[in-house]
């Protein structure tokens, strides 16, 4: 069975810095998907970013980026020049891609930015 | 706007009773799915489904059940509820075809349930 282990329960930043959070995965399979997804006060899920395993190149969504170590099952998000607005929590999913959709989910990181 | 809801989003019940939450999707999704938030868990999966008619367990499916009878229904239903059933769920939806959305789920609100 597939595993997602988030080891940072809770981590703070100054507003403007940048902040990574961690993720690691235990997977046998080769063609799978990773997810961000951020939680905020509103109990509300939105996708941050995706990554798609055979895909080398890491992906990034604006002040978001991921460092994808496929051979480490890595798959950290980075978040430079801090908002207020991304105080969350923020969920790592794992998805076997073929005809699976489920999502498996990490425990969480809960995210504060100190103004 | 497609959008998929919940309701409601708040209750509160005792134990030994049945409780049905909806899940409502418009986005004419082929995947309906139903997790549970708890603290120290993140999101664990108990039922999903990949159209009408099919319903599946998930990790965490003890005491619950749903059905799916249309698109754009799945209501989870727990039997008689239990303490250990206290948590926040969550539905989601995904289209299930290959396209730009075709790995990604859409969550409804959220509906927080309390067993006393």
């Amino acid at each position: 069975a597939q595993t997602v282990t988030q080891s940072q329960p809770e981590m703070s930043v100054q507003e403007a810095e940048t902040v990574t959070l961690s993720c690691t995965y235990d997977t046998s399979e080769s063609d799978y998907y990773l997810f961000w997804y951020k939680q905020p006060p509103s109990r509300q899920m939105i996708l941050v970013i995706r990554q798609e395993a055979y895909k080398q190149q890491n992906a990034t969504e604006n002040r978001f980026s991921v460092n994808f170590q496929k051979a480490a099952k890595s798959f950290s998000l980075k978040i430079s020049d801090s908002q207020l607005g991304d105080a969350a929590m923020y969920f790592c999913a794992y998805r076997f891609n073929f005809g699976n959709e489920k999502l498996t989910f990490g425990t969480g990181t809960r995210l504060t930015i100190i103004p | 706007d497609a959008e998929i809801t919940q309701s409601p989003r708040h209750k509160i019940t005792e134990t030994g009773r049945q409780v049905t939450l909806a899940c409502h999707q418009t986005w004419n999704h082929n995947n309906m799915f139903w997790y549970r938030q708890d603290l120290g868990h993140g999101l664990r999966l108990i039922h999903y489904s990949y159209g009408v008619q099919d319903t599946n367990k998930g990790e965490v499916s003890d005491g619950y059940s749903v059905s799916r009878s249309n698109t754009e229904d799945l209501p989870l239903t727990l039997e008689s509820a239990a303490s250990s059933q206290t948590s926040v769920y969550f539905c989601a939806s995904s289209d299930g075809r290959k396209g730009i959305n075709y790995n990604e789920q859409f969550f409804g609100p959220g509906t927080r349930l309390t067993v006393l």
